[in-house]
């Protein structure tokens, strides 16, 4: 079965760090492009950051260039998200998601994982 | 970067009535080597994950009803719900994946009149 499900979220004061994980199931994890989702409460959906399906590549939203980083390990199908110096702003749910094409860092976003509550507060 | 806009903010259907959610992008989408628009089509209804309904601006995502569809190229999309279903209660958001950022729109939320 297809499925990806985060872990690593919590409360958190600001200016510290917190380290998500994706565990990814039922599909060739290596071949594709994955990314990170937030969504703040009762706000829309604002994505945070791609990684090629190898790792060679990745990308950013300009808020969180700097203090967030996307990794993968293809060995151990997993995705993680390392972020540093936390901001209240940066309060959210993250989901990662799948690109739906093969190979490619940009598509459509076929599967998602439950999402993983950050809150960030003093 | 290319910023996705969403039409109305909010609407409420009757039951079987015609839904009709437009999105604008400030950039084509449409990539002219394969003539096809970097446009997808989200539902998520309270507590969920968002779930893929439409990519290509018009494909629709296997296991979709058929009563959902897709249209639009360039920068004017829209997303029909041809007979409202109860359980079709959700917020819908258009995103483009053409280039980085992949930016959503602020979402459309759908409800029974």
């Amino acid at each position: 079965q297809v499925q990806l499900v985060e872990s690593g979220g919590g409360v958190v004061q600001p200016g510290r760090s917190l380290r998500l994980s994706c565990a990814v199931f039922g599909f060739a994890f290596s071949s594709y492009g994955m990314h990170w989702v937030r969504q703040a409460p009762g706000k829309g959906l604002e994505w945070v950051a791609v990684i090629a399906y190898d790792g060679s590549n990745k990308n950013y939203i300009d808020s969180v260039k700097g203090r967030f980083s996307i990794s993968r390990d293809n060995s151990k199908n997993t995705l993680y998200l390392q972020m540093n110096s936390l901001r209240v702003e940066d309060t959210a749910v993250y989901y990662c998601a799948k690109v739906h094409q093969l190979w490619s860092g940009l598509g459509a976003f076929d599967i998602w994982g439950q999402g993983t509550m950050v809150t960030v507060s003093s | 970067d290319i910023v996705m806009t969403q039409s109305p903010d909010s609407l409420a259907v009757s039951l079987g009535a015609r839904a009709t959610i437009s999105c604008k992008s400030s950039q084509s989408v449409l990539y002219s080597s394969n003539n096809r628009n970097y446009l997808a089509w989200y539902q998520q209804k309270p507590g969920q994950p968002p779930k893929l309904l439409i990519y290509w601006a018009s494909t629709r995502e296997s296991g979709v009803p058929d009563r959902f569809s897709g249209s639009g190229s360039g920068t004017d999309f829209t997303l029909t719900i041809s007979s409202l279903q109860a359980e079709d209660v959700a917020v819908y958001y258009c995103q483009q994946y053409y280039s980085t950022p992949p930016a959503f729109g602020p979402g459309t939320k759908v409800d029974i009149k």
